[in-house]
């Protein structure tokens, strides 16, 4: 069966420094690979994922991710934090194979300190 | 704007009066689910559906139904809810439900407190 985890509950950086939050997954196969986020009384909004090719895959806001799958890991990535993406985020895993539904990590919440 | 609409945004209910919340998503997606948030647990989900009349059990389906009888819709029933069901719930569609690579999107939440 496939995880995600996401080994720190807070992450907290100082606005202008870059930003890295962790997410390792275990599944069968090749993964598909996302990362979401919620904002405070808000629906998980996308930001990007991982399919196939370039490691490092660009998504919106100015965050990236990089995947390595010796390390069977996904962290996100933003060189420049802003307070504005202080929020709480969700890595999840897709096997290629099969229907099975998004598995999500627990959530890492992200603090950054102006 | 497309969009997926859960009501309603928030819920206080007792022990074992029976709800509903709504869930509709204006995409045409064939896939939708319902997931609940807990503290330190993440998203788990509750049950999904891969299109009309199709529905099948997630991780965590127990004390809960759904129903799809149109592909836009897919209300989630709590027949005798308890506290132990307290919590943030999400639903959440996508398109092309054989699409591992795809997507998903989030409605805005209902929090649902059962006293």
């Amino acid at each position: 069966a496939q995880s995600v985890a996401q080994p720190e509950d807070q992450v907290n950086v100082a606005e202008g420094n870059p930003l890295t939050v962790k997410c390792t997954y275990s599944v069968s196969g090749n993964p598909y690979l996302f990362w979401y986020v919620q904002y405070p009384n808000r629906g998980l909004q996308f930001l990007l994922k991982y399919i196939t090719g370039d490691n490092l895959v660009k998504g919106s806001y100015g965050f990236e991710a990089e995947f390595n799958k010796s390390q069977t890991s996904f962290h996100l990535k933003k060189p420049s934090a802003l307070v504005s993406d202080s929020a709480l985020y969700f890595c999840a895993v897709r096997p290629y194979s099969g229907n099975t539904p998004l598995v999500f990590g627990k959530g890492t919440r992200l603090s950054v300190i102006a | 704007e497309a969009q997926v609409t859960q009501n309603p945004r928030y819920l206080i209910t007792v022990t074992g009066k029976k709800l509903t919340v709504t869930c509709s998503q204006n995409m045409n997606h064939e896939y939708m689910s319902w997931y609940r948030q807990d503290p330190g647990l993440g998203l788990r989900q509750i049950y999904y559906s891969m299109n009309v009349e199709v529905t099948d059990k997630g991780d965590v389906p127990e004390g809960y139904k759904v129903s799809r009888k149109e592909k836009r819709n897919f209300p989630l029933i709590l027949e005798s809810p308890s506290p132990n069901q307290t919590s943030l719930y999400f639903c959440a569609s996508s398109p092309r439900s054989l699409s591992p690579n795809t997507e998903a999107f989030f409605g805005q939440g209902t929090r649902l407190t059962v006293v």
